[in-house]
C-alpha cells in the first residue's frame, strides 16, 4: 500500500488566497483525521471523519477553515481566505478500527502564507 | 478532556548512552492506548511504541521501552544505546478505546526535541 498520500508537499501563497490541501487515506481505513502542527501549539486535531461523515470539528479554528470527504478515498481541507497565522504543517492520518488504534500519517503539507 | 504533558522541551544524550523521556497524561477513563511517535527532520510521523492501558507489562521494541505507571498516569520512553538516527522530536500521545473498537481523538503532547551527540 502507498500509505496516506497528501498533496501538495509544500504550498506558498499570499494572504487572502484560497488554499486547498488534499489527502488520500489508505484503502479500507474508516477514519480520517486532519492535524495542524505549529511550534507554539504542537499537534492539534482539527477535524476527523468516520465513514466520510464529520464526527468532530471542534478543533477547526474558525469559519475560514472547512473540510470535506466526498468519498472514502479523498478528503480536502480548505482555508479561505488564508492568513499568515495559518502557516503550519498540516497532516492527514487514517486508521482502521480493529488495528489497535494505529494511525497512519501522511508526510504533511508545509503551508506558508505570506 | 484528555491532556498529555511532556515536561522536557529539549534533551540531549551522547551516542550509545541511555535517555528517558517523560510523559504524563490526565484522563478519567480506564480503557485507552498510549503511544510514542518520532518525528525526524523529514517530518514523517513514525510510531515508535504502543501500550494498551489494560496490559500491566511494559511494551518494548528493540532499543525502545516504556515505563507505564497507570496509577500515576505516567508513560516514559527509554531509549537504550542511543544512535545518531534517534535525533528527532518525540511525541507522547493518548487515545481512548471505544467499545466499538473505533478510533477517538489522538491527543498529543507538545513534544521533546532529542539530540543524540556523537
Amino acid at each position: 500500500d502507498a500509505g496516506v498520500i497528501q498533496s501538495p508537499r509544500h504550498e506558498v501563497t499570499e494572504m487572502g488566497q484560497e488554499v486547498t490541501l488534499r489527502c488520500k487515506p489508505i484503502s479500507g481505513h474508516d477514519y480520517l483525521f486532519w492535524y495542524r502542527q505549529t511550534m507554539m501549539r504542537g499537534l492539534e486535531l482539527l477535524i476527523y471523519f468516520n465513514n466520510n461523515v464529520p464526527i468532530d470539528d471542534s478543533g477547526m479554528p474558525e469559519d475560514r477553515f472547512s473540510a470535506k470527504m466526498p468519498n472514502a478515498s479523498f478528503s480536502t481541507l480548505k482555508i479561505q481566505p488564508s492568513e499568515p497565522r495559518d502557516s503550519a504543517v498540516y497532516f492527514c492520518a487514517s486508521s482502521k478500527p480493529g488495528t489497535n488504534e494505529k494511525l497512519f500519517f501522511g508526510s504533511g503539507t508545509q503551508l506558508s502564507v505570506l | 478532556a484528555q491532556t498529555v504533558t511532556q515536561s522536557q522541551p529539549e534533551m540531549s544524550v551522547q551516542e550509545a548512552e541511555t535517555v528517558t523521556l517523560s510523559c504524563t497524561y490526565d484522563t478519567s477513563e480506564s480503557n485507552y492506548y498510549l503511544f510514542w511517535y518520532k518525528q525526524p527532520p523529514s517530518r514523517q510521523m513514525i510510531l515508535v511504541i504502543r501500550q494498551e492501558a489494560y496490559k500491566q507489562q511494559n511494551a518494548t521494541e528493540n532499543r525502545f521501552s516504556v515505563n507505564f505507571q497507570k496509577a500515576a498516569k505516567s508513560f516514559s520512553l527509554k531509549i537504550s544505546d542511543s544512535q545518531l538516527g534517534d535525533t528527532a522530536m518525540y511525541f507522547c500521545a493518548f487515545i481512548l478505546s471505544t467499545p466499538q473498537g473505533g478510533s477517538e481523538k489522538l491527543v498529543f503532547g507538545k513534544g521533546t526535541k532529542l539530540t543524540v551527540n556523537p
